[in-house]
């Protein structure tokens, strides 16, 4: 089992370039998460996806996108990228679709993170 | 301000000594998740508290959730070079659902 795997790892785009950032998770779970992290502010949740086909706003979804490919695939692009949203980005995934009730089940497992620079 | 506040927000101890850190917040959490973090890696989770007033224990580190479930602490005993980290505290609301809502973190440097 990879667990959760994200490309690319490193990127530096210019200021008003798109991208997307890439995560995919083999582990059959359902939900599926994008935080961001810049110093001192611990992870900051961007979008989630609870379930294939469902995707919802998190705390900093301005500039944002995303797509739930199918059950495995969760992408978040960047229309046009800002210096702002230089940060590292962490994809993270979870068994269960909702709150559950075994401690298992609400666990989250993150891939290595993308360091995005924008200049 | 953030929901869940971290103390210390750095912490440079000598090989063997004991530390606290901390977890605060004004809102309670149906659990409380500890992750630890490495440079160049994703957070890796180290424990779930979900009863207020539960300790738990893994190896040096004691985890413990506060009765009212709006705080918790990690307490490492005999600190090793090999805990030196970023730490994380994460709770998750009872009518967020899916989110977790993190704290800022504490980094940890354990010198030899």
């Amino acid at each position: 089992n990879a667990g959760v795997t994200q490309t690319p790892k490193f990127q530096v785009l210019k200021t008003g370039q798109s991208m997307t950032l890439q995560c995919a998770q083999d582990m059959n779970h359902n939900s599926m998460y994008w935080y961001r992290q810049d110093p001192g502010m611990g992870l900051r949740l961007i979008y989630y996806s609870a379930s294939e086909g469902t995707t919802d706003k998190g705390e900093v979804p301005n500039g944002y996108n995303v797509s739930r490919l199918n059950k495995r695939e969760f992408s978040l692009r960047l229309e046009s990228a800002a210096p702002s949203q230089t940060s590292v980005y962490f994809c993270a995934s979870r068994k269960a679709p909702g709150t559950s009730g075994r401690i298992r089940d609400n666990e989250q497992f993150f891939g290595p993170g993308t360091r995005l620079t924008v200049l | 301000t953030q929901l869940l506040e971290q103390s210390p927000q750095f912490l440079s101890i000598q090989e063997g000594e004991n530390l606290t850190v901390y977890c605060n917040s004004s809102s309670v959490f149906s659990s409380l998740q500890w992750y630890r973090q490495e440079p160049g890696e994703g957070p890796v989770l180290l424990v779930t508290v979900v009863t207020g007033g539960e300790v738990k224990k893994l190896k040096r580190l004691t985890f413990q959730f506060g009765d009212a479930r709006k705080d918790s602490s990690l307490h490492i005993t005999a600190a090793q070079p090999g805990d030196t980290g970023l730490y994380l505290c994460a709770g998750l609301l009872y009518n967020a659902g899916n989110m977790l809502t993190f704290g800022g973190g504490t980094r940890l440097m354990v010198k030899p």
